[in-house]
């Protein structure tokens, strides 16, 4: 059975860098059918779509965060991660990772994970 | 941009009635070229990661019950819950993913 789990600080300073991993399980990484995605919840700006990425390393962003976002890719952990730079208050949310179909539904997700941005 | 518009923002409906939740997409989610639109539904529960429902508008995911259904096209979608349980409340949100990927705003449905 396929699982996702996110890891990271909970806590990140304005300015800075968030990272984030998630550890896919039950499933491999390296699939042709597949690509990985994180998408954040936050109160005010319900659901939003981050990026994603495939197991070759391609990836593609949201074009309102492409400037800040980068997506990669460990095959050999079975992992991909995310890092999210120059953070506000605004990127404070719960940050999901996901499994996408090839046609961009999301099929599985991960638990979440809350992040606050805040000194 | 495509905007994406849900309705309404909140349902009360009593167990065993049917719920009918509304997607609204500013621009046409039906591709021509396999005739598909290109709309999802999802299901999230308080505390949990949103579960997929409802994709190409109308296929159910696996093991959704089915009394969830969707319908509409091009740029008007329902998701109904022919009986509401109490299991369904939860709040739904609908994605386009014609052009990237953009959810509406979500509606919450709990029981009357």
């Amino acid at each position: 059975q396929l699982q996702l789990q996110e890891s990271g600080p909970g806590l990140v300073k304005p300015s800075e860098t968030l990272s984030l991993t998630c550890t896919v399980s039950g499933g491999s990484i390296i699939s042709s059918s597949y690509y990985w995605a994180w998408i954040r919840q936050s109160p005010g700006r319900g659901l939003e779509w981050v990026g994603s990425t495939y197991y070759s390393g391609y990836t593609y962003y949201s074009p309102s965060l492409n400037s800040r976002v980068t997506i990669s890719v460990d095959t050999s952990k079975n992992q991909f991660s995310l890092n999210l730079h120059s953070v506000t208050a605004a990127d404070t949310a719960v940050y999901y990772c996901a499994r996408e179909g090839y046609y961009r539904y999301f099929q599985h997700w991960g638990l979440g994970t809350l992040v606050t941005v805040s000194s | 941009d495509i905007v994406m518009t849900q309705s309404p923002d909140s349902l009360a409906v009593s167990l065993g009635e049917r719920a009918t939740i509304n997607c609204k997409s500013s621009q046409s989610l039906l591709k021509s070229s396999n005739n598909k639109n290109y709309l999802a539904w999802y299901q999230q529960k308080p505390g949990q990661p949103p579960k997929l429902l409802i994709y190409w508008a109308s296929a159910r995911e696996s093991g959704v019950p089915d009394r969830f259904s969707g319908s509409g096209s091009g740029t008007d979608f329902t998701l109904t819950i022919s009986s509401l349980q109490a299991e369904d409340v939860a709040v739904y949100h609908c994605q386009q993913y014609y052009s990237g990927s953009l959810f509406g705003g979500g509606t919450n449905v709990e029981i009357k």
